[in-house]
This record gives C-alpha cells, structure tokens and sequence, in this order.
C-alpha cells in the first residue's frame, strides 16, 4: 500500500539528547514536509523539501535540521538546541498533480 | 504575512448539519484546503476552493468566496464519527505551495 510512513509513533527522550525522527513514502512525492503541532495551535512549518538534495526552513527551523538524500526519505532531527521540543510532528508530501498533501500518522515526541 | 480565524470549539447533534466558518487575510490568494483530523491521527485532506461557489462532496461542502476572505466547511446528516478538529488553511501566491493552516476547530458531535 502506498503512503508516507512515520517512526516511532510514540517517542520519549532526555532532555539533552538529539533524537530523529522518520519519515519514509512510496508515492514518488516530489515535495515533502515538517509540521509542527501543539494543543490549540495550528500546524507550523519546521523545513521542507522540494527536490532531492535541497530544503529550504520553515516558520520555526532553529533547533532542528533535515536531510533530503533520497527522495523517498526526510527524516527530522530535533537537536538540543530545540527549547520546547515536546509536540505532535507530521510529515507530508505532495506532488505537482494533487491538490493537498498527503500527512504521515504522525510522531509524539515527549522529552522528559 | 497571513490572518486565518476559526472558531476553537463547536458542538452538534448527531443527525444535524454544522457550518464551520474560516475567515483569512492574506496578501494573495492561491487557494483554500479543509482538512479533517481525528485526535492524535494525521489530517485527511476534504476539500480544495480555488474559485468563489460551493463544492459538493458527499455529506461535505465548502463555500468560497474570495471577496469576503471568507470559507466555510458544511457537514450534513451528522455522524458520531465526525468529531474531530477541522482545518482552514490558505494557500497564498508566490509559488512554493505551502499552506499557512488555522488553529482548527474541534467539533463535538453528541447523540
């Protein structure tokens, strides 16, 4: 089955420590995506991805950083310098043919 | 920069229609997304507006009218499956295809 795939759903770090998180799809999306989502906030871009090696930052990139090596995969690194690190984080990916994105399940990072 | 507002909380009965308004400010308008996410699960996409009038799918509309700023989502004939948090988000020009997403609204649908 096609679909962008998400792992871990449920993450738990120290605080301190750099942790990445997943982000693997099969549909041949050229564009792929970083949210960000916290209760009662809408979703934030963190970095996205328009083409194989190339990203570009989002609304809230400090503390955080992408690789972009193959198209099927951008995983996300929540580094140390992420002050409130703890939060939703959905990826998504689109081609020029749809009209929305297609989201991952998501991700649940708590830092303890 | 862009404004989009939605209301933080609706309740509905089961069998009823709800409209869920969206009102947004933005410098150029390339279009506007509905989304549906049920609590801690990914957005599902609903609906796309690029032009004024309603579009009708199913149970779901949505109304655009581009003078006004203004999109609403209707969900008729309700189901208790349908509470979630709907999101407005607005696409403007420029070329990158992002959407810049409201802070959802959370609908509560009860027997």
């Amino acid at each position: 089955d096609g679909g962008i795939t998400q792992s871990p759903k449920y993450l738990f770090r120290k605080e301190g420590q750099n942790v990445t998180l997943s982000c693997e799809q099969n549909l041949n999306h050229d564009a792929m995506y970083w949210y960000r989502q916290d209760p009662g906030q809408g979703l934030r871009l963190i970095y996205y991805s328009q083409i194989v090696n190339d990203f570009q930052k989002g609304d809230i990139a400090e503390g955080y950083s992408v690789s972009r090596e193959k198209k099927e995969s951008f995983p996300l690194t929540v580094t140390s310098a992420q002050k409130n690190p703890t939060a939703f984080y959905l990826c998504a990916g689109r081609t020029e043919e749809d009209d929305g994105y297609t989201f991952g399940s998501g991700t649940r990072l708590t830092v303890v | 920069g862009q404004n989009i507002d939605q209301p933080t909380e609706m309740t509905a009965t089961e069998g009823a229609i709800v409209q869920i308004n969206c009102t947004y400010q933005t410098s150029g308008f390339n279009g506007l997304f509905w989304y549906q996410q049920h609590a801690g699960e990914a957005p599902t996409f609903l609906s796309y507006n690029v032009l004024d009038g309603l579009e009708e799918k199913g149970r779901f509309s949505s109304f655009l009218s581009r003078s006004k700023g203004y999109s609403y989502l209707l969900l008729k004939e309700l189901q208790m499956k349908d509470s979630a948090s709907y999101l407005c988000a607005v696409m403007a020009t420029g070329g990158s295809y992002i959407p810049t997403f409201g802070r959802g609204t959370s609908l509560i649908v009860h027997p």
